[in-house]
């Protein structure tokens, strides 16, 4: 069974740019989750869906965060416009019926 | 309200058990979870515990849940240096939500 996908791996912006950060959940899972991890902490949830609605988004920063799964599979997770404090790895996690929750690789964000 | 905590560094002797501590706030977690994370790489599941058991063992790992204290624990057997990592305890919420603690970085001396 194929893992969690995320691309890309690593990315660096300047500050005030925009980046999107892609998700591919494993196959089946409906809940699809977007964590925050700075350097030396632990994830922190920045939105789950379910499906392709939106069950939790009360940690997301809106008005520069931004996260859409519009067929209810893959997602994307969008920062406009970066600052530096954004930079961090961007964990996606999925789940199905159990209460397993897998993560991907992550995206690594420098923003200089 | 939610919160997790770990002490932050650990350091074994190849062969030597590991003991991981965390405590959680949350009574009405009804899981709780071990994750592994190796330099550059995602979140590894090592194992959860179901919030009515007391014991959970897993090869080399054993899970102790102190549910009155709100104290979890992850025990390595004979640890090896492949297990150095930073170890994640995490409780969820009544949505699904992980609340994760800092992590504990083991470190593995041969």
């Amino acid at each position: 069974e194929a893992g969690v996908a995320q691309s890309p791996r690593y990315k660096i912006i300047e500050k005030r740019q925009s980046v999107a950060f892609w998700c591919n959940p494993i196959s089946g899972h409906a809940t699809l989750y977007w964590y925050q991890q700075i350097l030396g902490q632990g994830p922190k949830l920045l939105i789950q869906f379910q499906n392709n609605g939106v069950v939790d988004d009360s940690q997301l920063p809106k008005d520069r965060f931004s996260a859409e799964r519009l067929k209810g599979v893959d997602s994307t997770l969008k920062i406009q416009p970066a600052k530096l404090e954004d930079s961090a790895v961007y964990l996606c996690a999925s789940n199905g019926l159990g209460v397993e929750q897998y993560f991907g690789p992550g995206t690594r964000l420098t923003v200089t | 309200g939610e919160d997790v905590e770990q002490s932050l560094f650990l350091s074994v002797r190849e062969g030597d058990s590991s003991v991981i501590n965390c405590t959680y706030t949350d009574s009405s977690s009804t899981y709780l979870y071990w994750y592994k994370q190796e330099p550059g790489a995602g979140l590894q599941l090592l194992t959860y515990i179901f919030s009515n058991m007391d014991m959970k063992q897993d090869q080399r790992l054993t899970v102790l849940l102190n549910k009155k204290d709100k104290h979890l624990s992850l025990r390595i057997a004979d640890t090896q240096t492949g297990d150095s990592a930073i170890y994640f305890c995490a409780e969820n919420n009544q949505g699904g939500k992980l609340i994760f603690g800092q992590g504990t970085e083991l470190s593995v001396k041969p």
